[in-house]
């Protein structure tokens, strides 16, 4: 267990809201991730973090923004939902050689 | 463009037999390798790594191969179990700066 909690966990939102995931890590690790897993895509990388205020894209990095102010916690917003932005979304934290992931957050897009 | 492909979405094999799940890679800056394996509504969790300076790596039932030349590697279970039944995923990147990208994953199904 890294101590990497993700929320909230499950989350049904209306097209064009505001979204914001959470994840917070307890071990004080410099590198976090945010990636979506999609059916027949895999798990694609959002955004990535390594260290407060350093922050990265990804392969699928449109339509969402990042924060890290603080190294416990990395946030990922999706600023207006669409209904391609419906999946799950995993957060992982880089520690010896391995990625470390939280149980993740399925969100909805109606 | 994913640089990172798992061609079968599906493998199916005996329990006791060998399973054997293909990577395929396009970036040639890769040099670090990992594979994942995921329960459903669970987070992936490590099953074993390896530097591009090795060709293979062992830990238990579980040998990565790694084809620098070809961009390729293999994950093998042997013996392979009910419990094994997953979906497992390979991820690539360069090491030093720590950024992995990962494939479309390939569903193992162990029968009894």
């Amino acid at each position: 267990d890294a101590g990497i909690t993700q929320s909230p966990r499950h989350k049904v939102t209306e097209t064009g809201t505001p979204v914001t995931l959470r994840c917070h890590q307890t071990e004080n690790h410099r590198y976090m991730y945010w990636y979506r897993q999609d059916p027949g895509h895999g798990l694609r990388l959002i955004h990535y973090s390594y260290g407060v205020k350093d922050t990265d894209k990804g392969e699928v990095s449109d339509g969402y923004s990042v924060s890290r102010s603080k190294t416990e916690d990395f946030l990922l917003t999706l600023e207006s939902a669409t209904s391609s932005q419906t999946s799950v979304y995993f957060c992982a934290i880089y520690s010896t050689g391995e990625l470390f992931f939280g149980e993740g957050s399925r969100l909805t897009v109606l | 463009d994913q640089q990172v492909k798992q061609n079968s979405p599906s493998l199916s094999v005996q329990e006791g037999r060998i399973s054997i799940l293909n990577c395929d890679y396009t970036n040639s800056m890769f040099d670090y390798f990992l594979w994942y394996k995921k329960y459903p509504a669970e987070g992936p969790t490590f099953l074993i790594s390896i530097s591009s300076i090795k060709d293979k790596n062992e830990d238990g039932r579980f040998t990565v191969f790694l084809n620098k030349s070809a961009k390729h590697l293999s994950l093998h279970i042997v013996p392979s179990q009910p419990g094994d039944s997953a979906v497992y995923f390979c991820a690539a990147g360069v090491y030093n700066f720590n950024k992995f990208y990962f494939g479309s994953g390939t569903k193992l199904n162990v029968k009894p």
